[in-house]
């Protein structure tokens, strides 16, 4: 029962360089989601992708960019690191978007500790 | 736009006393509203829901009742645990739209 899997757990970067978070559901849901948490702020939406083939920007998209690979896996990129995206990040997945599907919770990774210095 | 606001915290309580954690939104429509938990080096796991006007969410002893007349959804358990130590969210989620988080709530129980 793996749910929703991230990688890395864990990742210091200098300013400016690039990498890309993974997530991967197992849960054959159709809405994924990357959120940033950060002390005061709760969390907050960067992307989701309601479905397969889809993406729309959150509350704080810049600096950020996703690709829905397929169903399963949903990855962020910061294509140029600042320090001001030092956070945590978390992926998530649920059954559906909208309409009906608005009674359905959220299954959330474990997270991704980022540090840019 | 859609809101969460929560109680600022952190909320200190010795084992077996009594929570509540408030809770309050902002939405048109009727959106559905939820309870996440979050402990320490972890991601959240859902608590509990609502998705309708009266309905109430339970959950590991947790409660929370879907008020609209006060547009509230308050988080009470009648004997907290140590293990209940954590950070709480309230949300809301309404028809084509993704979840939206208060900031939390640290709660710390003491034995």
């Amino acid at each position: 029962n793996a749910g929703v899997t991230q990688t890395p757990k864990f990742q210091v970067l200098k300013t400016g360089q690039s990498m890309t978070l993974q997530c991967a559901q197992d849960m054959n849901h159709n809405s994924m989601y990357w959120y940033r948490q950060d002390p005061g702020m709760g969390l907050r939406l960067i992307y989701y992708s309601a479905s397969e083939g889809t993406t729309d920007k959150g509350e704080v998209p810049n600096g950020y960019n996703v690709s829905r690979l397929n169903k399963r896996e949903f990855s962020l990129r910061l294509e140029s690191a600042a320090p001001s995206q030092t956070s945590v990040y978390f992926c998530a997945s649920s059954e559906g978007a909208g309409g009906g599907g608005s009674s359905y919770g959220y299954t959330f990774g474990s997270g991704t500790r980022l540090t840019v210095v | 736009g859609n809101s969460v606001t929560q109680m600022e915290g952190p909320v200190t309580l010795s084992e077996e006393a009594f929570l509540t954690i408030n809770c309050t939104y902002t939405a048109t429509g009727y959106p559905s509203l939820f309870w996440y938990v979050q402990y320490p080096g972890e991601g959240l796991q859902l608590l509990l829901k609502a998705t309708k006007a009266d309905d109430k969410g339970s959950n590991k002893g947790f409660e929370a009742t879907y008020r609209k007349e006060t547009t509230s959804f308050h988080l009470e358990k009648g004997s907290v645990q140590v293990s209940d130590s954590a950070v709480y969210f309230c949300a809301l989620r309404q028809a084509g739209t993704a979840l939206i988080f208060g900031k939390g709530t640290t709660l710390s129980v003491s034995s």
